[in-house]
């Protein structure tokens, strides 16, 4: 089974600071890893995702991540933020298991950037 | 672009009423997934399927049942729409290694 953990439910932080956004998961299988984000009132759009190779990924508007094998983590990152990262991001992980990809969520880290 | 869209935006059901959802990609894509999100909870699955007339349930199947008749079609059902089903629903379709996802019906039960 696989399962994803978000250690932070809200993450408050003022402009141009750097943020993270931390993220575990496990699985029995290997697996493909994600961020996603939704904008208010507005559906899900990815914002990278790790499927193998160098395990720093980097994806849209400034933002990275690191696929840690050994901590099961896939923790995001970006250097100074703005006021329009302000969203709810969530992670995700797909392991094929049984023949087909099932993709399961964390809860959601809700980002508060502050002017 | 990948096209997923969903029939409705917003829904208004009484407690009771047999509901459809329907979900509709362009992209023929084997895995098609339908989700409810609520608050502090994220995006949970409800069943999701890998090919047409095949189905597994996902993490909450209780009260739903799904249908998928044609690969680009994915229809979630509520048998007898309850209070505790007002929520957001969203539906992804996806290959192999990327999911694209509907604007969502935020369902509500009176």
């Amino acid at each position: 089974a696989q399962s994803v953990t978000q250690l932070d439910s809200q993450v408050p932080v003022f402009e141009e600071a750097p943020v993270e956004l931390r993220c575990n998961y496990s699985s029995s299988v290997s697996v493909y890893l994600f961020w996603y984000v939704q904008y208010p009132n507005q559906g899900l759009q990815l914002l990278l995702k790790y499927l193998s190779g160098s395990t720093l990924v980097k994806g849209i508007n400034g933002f990275e991540a690191e696929f840690n094998k050994s901590q099961t983590s896939f923790h995001l990152r970006k250097p100074s933020v703005h006021i329009s990262d302000t969203a709810e991001y969530f992670c995700a992980v797909s392991g094929n298991a049984g023949g087909y990809n099932k993709l399961i969520f964390g809860a959601g880290t809700r980002l508060a950037v502050h002017p | 672009d990948v096209k997923v869209t969903q029939s409705s935006r917003y829904l208004v059901k009484r407690t009771g009423e047999k509901v459809f959802l329907e979900c509709v990609q362009d992209m023929d894509h084997e895995n098609m997934f339908w989700y409810r999100q609520d608050p502090g909870l994220g995006l949970r699955l409800i069943y999701f399927s890998y090919d047409v007339k095949m189905k597994e349930k996902g993490d909450i199947p209780e009260g739903y049942s799904v249908s998928r008749e044609k690969k680009e079609r994915f229809s979630l059902i509520l048998e007898s729409a309850s209070t505790n089903q007002t929520s957001m629903y969203l539906c992804a379709s996806s290959r192999q290694t990327e999911a694209f996802f509907g604007q969502g019906t935020r369902l509500t039960v009176v």
